[in-house]
């Protein structure tokens, strides 16, 4: 079956403690991206992949790191996670820049205490 | 940076009735405007997209018009029926030649069909 899929679904942690989120498709897309949804603010961009090794920051960037060194694995990395980085967190896909239908991931809900 | 917003934050309508959903957006190298739906739970899910070289698009009873010089992008469902509740959201995106697209979203409209 085509689809996104994100680890893990939901995290609760501590301020400063590192955490990864996974995200791979298998699709063969080359664009990934990842967004954060949060009341009120609709969804809003992190980071994005158009290919591997080929990333570039979305409008909420900070406090995030990202790496694309396989084209169906896209990592999205806290390094030291705060309180405001609660949120639900949403990876998609695409098959080539992203100009055309992207495929939301389940979604990763991240608790920050 | 692109702006993007989106009204109402809540629309409710008689099932049978058209429903419509309206964004502005600020930057005029935004060349495509998707729409999606999100059912509780779940992530979003596109629904329509429009390009900007297109001024209206239409698939069976959701239809998108867009308006380049107003710079202002319309979500039109006719004969809405109660399995269209859900949140909608639209996007603008801007294509960098070296990195691919950004996206921009609107903040949802919460749509309830009453039947």
């Amino acid at each position: 079956e085509a689809q996104v899929t994100q680890n893990p679904r939901y995290l609760i942690t501590v301020t400063g403690k590192k955490l990864t989120v996974t995200c791979s498709q298998n699709m063969n897309h080359e664009y990934m991206s990842w967004y954060r949804q949060d009341p009120g603010l609709g969804l809003r961009q992190i980071y994005y992949s158009m290919n591997v090794e080929v990333t570039d920051k979305g409008d909420v960037p900070e406090g995030y790191k990202v790496s694309r060194k396989e084209k169906r694995n896209f990592p999205l990395i806290l390094e030291s996670p705060s309180p405001n980085q609660t949120s639900l967190y949403f990876c998609a896909s695409s098959l080539r820049q992203g100009g055309e239908t992207q495929y939301f991931g389940p979604g990763t809900r991240l608790l920050v205490l | 940076g692109e702006n993007v917003e989106q009204h109402p934050s809540t629309l409710s309508v008689q099932e049978g009735d058209s429903a419509v959903i309206k964004c502005t957006y600020s930057d005029s190298a935004s060349n495509y405007f998707p729409w999606y739906k999100q059912e509780l739970g779940k992530g979003p899910q596109l629904i329509i997209d429009i390009r900007s070289n297109v001024g209206e698009k239409k698939d069976q009873r959701i239809a998108v018009t867009l308006n380049k010089t107003a710079k202002h992008f319309s979500l039109h469902i006719t004969e809405t029926q109660p399995e269209d509740s859900a949140v909608y959201f639209c996007a603008a995106s801007i294509r960098w030649t070296n990195t691919g697209n950004q996206f921009y979203f609107g903040t949802g409209t919460s749509l309830t069909v009453i039947p």
